[in-house]
């Protein structure tokens, strides 16, 4: 079965400065790869996804991720923050061959101050 | 309206008590999930339905239970309430037929905050 690790679980930043939030999943197969954002009291909104192509992928609100396959690895980021991404960010796998069920890894608070 | 709305928002209820979360979409899809989300453990799968005739465990269904009424209603029962079940609960639907056949996302409801005293 995959799983999903985010090694960040809470990160604090002062606005402008960038922004790097891991996530690594196990999985050998072909997978899918999302951030969802939860901005507080909300529900999970799509933040960008992956499926195929160029592993760079943008989303909305300035927000980037790199799928690195060698590194099973999908990390956000953002070159400069705002007060109003203050939110908890989640990464998601969906295995091609796993029913397209996705799995979310533990979360990352993020604070931005300021 | 909200493509998902799930009911109540928030709910406080006894230990042992029996209370259902209530889901419904206006996305038409037919997939549809039940997740718990506590600090630190991101989103965890409980209950799932890939149609009214399909209903799946999920990683977490241990003290749960759920019903398909229709393709738009997918309940959540605690048969017995316990403290532990104290979480924010979220419905999600997908469709899983786009192109590619593997493309969607998830649509969220906007969760009901259940504790459990």
């Amino acid at each position: 079965a995959q799983s999903v690790s985010q090694h960040n679980h809470h990160v604090i930043l002062s606005e402008a400065a960038s922004l790097e939030l891991g996530c690594n999943y196990s999985y050998g197969g072909t997978v899918n790869l999302f951030w969802y954002v939860q901005y507080p009291g909300q529900h999970l909104q799509l933040l960008l996804k992956y499926f195929s192509g160029d592993p760079l992928v943008k989303g909305i609100k300035g927000f980037e991720a790199e799928f690195i396959k060698s590194k099973f690895s999908f990390n956000l980021r953002k070159p400069s923050v705002q007060w109003s991404d203050t939110a908890e960010y989640f990464c998601a796998v969906n295995a091609y061959d796993a029913g397209n069920m996705l799995t979310f890894g533990g979360g990352t608070r993020l604070m931005v101050k300021p | 309206d909200a493509d998902v709305t799930q009911t109540p928002r928030n709910r406080i209820t006894k230990t042992g008590k029996r209370i259902m979360l209530e889901c419904s979409q206006t996305k038409g899809h037919d997939r549809m999930y039940w997740y718990r989300q506590d600090p630190g453990l991101g989103l965890r799968l409980i209950y799932y339905s890939f149609d009214v005739k399909d209903i799946n465990k999920g990683e977490i269904s241990d003290g749960y239970s759920v019903s398909r009424q229709a393709q738009a209603k997918f309940s959540l029962s605690l048969e017995s309430a316990i403290p532990n079940q104290t979480a924010l609960y979220f419905c999600a639907t997908s469709d899983p037929t786009a192109a590619g056949g593997h493309l969607y996302g998830y649509t969220f409801g906007s969760g009901t905050r259940l504790t459990v005293v």
